[in-house]
């Protein structure tokens, strides 16, 4: 079943702009992933934050999660035209299943 | 370099034909995964396996079966059941535990 909910749904930026996009998700988590994927590509693994973590950092990425809100946002600084994918936020229960959102498909204007 | 190999790339079917999707991992993981991605959504997972010769089904199992007899290869046969069987299938394999996983770049299915 499809936990996560992305928003928006899609973003298009200037390049060296900031790129925000946010996760919502119903049920607890043990942890949250982000992940990329290039069009016609399979996905790539960006970040990983577990349940007891509030923000995490890799690169030009910013991860936070609000268990409370059951919410998570992922934060690309300084964009290029590499970023230009599609970005999913998947969730953790304790079955070794993720549950995927639907993206949100950034596109960085040059 | 260790990784996840899909296919073929591309792959068409006849109507009432069943169509193999291959699935081969170097990574020495334990669980492997095949899901469903329709345009502009999310993955669906279909089946999934922890251990070798053992596998479970996921959200979207009906029309498709699996098997893994090696722990490199988690095949994926989409059967004449499916009735819409046009996708991108994508596999993926991680160590067991809520680890990150790892993706091949996927088989694009039509039907003829």
């Amino acid at each position: 079943s499809q936990q996560g909910e992305e928003d928006p749904q899609a973003l298009s930026i200037q390049e060296g702009e900031n790129a925000t996009m946010n996760c919502s998700y119903k049920t607890s988590i043990n942890n949250l992933q982000w992940y990329r994927q290039n069009s016609g590509r399979g996905l790539v693994h960006l970040i990983l934050i577990r349940s007891n973590e509030r923000e995490k950092h890799s690169g030009r990425l910013r991860v936070t999660l609000d268990t409370s809100k059951k919410s998570s946002s992922l934060l690309i600084t300084a964009s290029r035209a590499a970023d230009t994918a599609s970005y999913f936020c998947a969730t953790d229960s304790n079955d070794y299943k993720l549950s995927f959102g639907a993206g949100t498909t950034v596109t960085v204007r040059a | 370099d260790g990784g996840i190999t899909q296919s073929p790339k591309y792959l068409f079917r006849k109507e009432g034909q069943n169509v193999t999707l291959s699935c081969e991992q170097n990574l020495n993981h334990d669980a492997m995964y095949w899901y469903r991605q329709d345009p502009g959504q999310g993955l669906r997972l279909i089946y999934y396996s922890q251990i070798v010769n053992d596998f479970q089904k996921g959200d979207i199992a009906e029309g498709y079966s699996v098997s893994r007899e090696k722990k490199e290869s988690f095949p994926l046969t989409v059967t004449s059941a499916q009735k819409n069987p046009t996708a991108f299938y994508l596999c993926a394999s991680t160590p067991l535990g809520n680890q990150p996983q790892h993706f091949g770049d996927g088989t694009r299915l039509s039907i003829l």
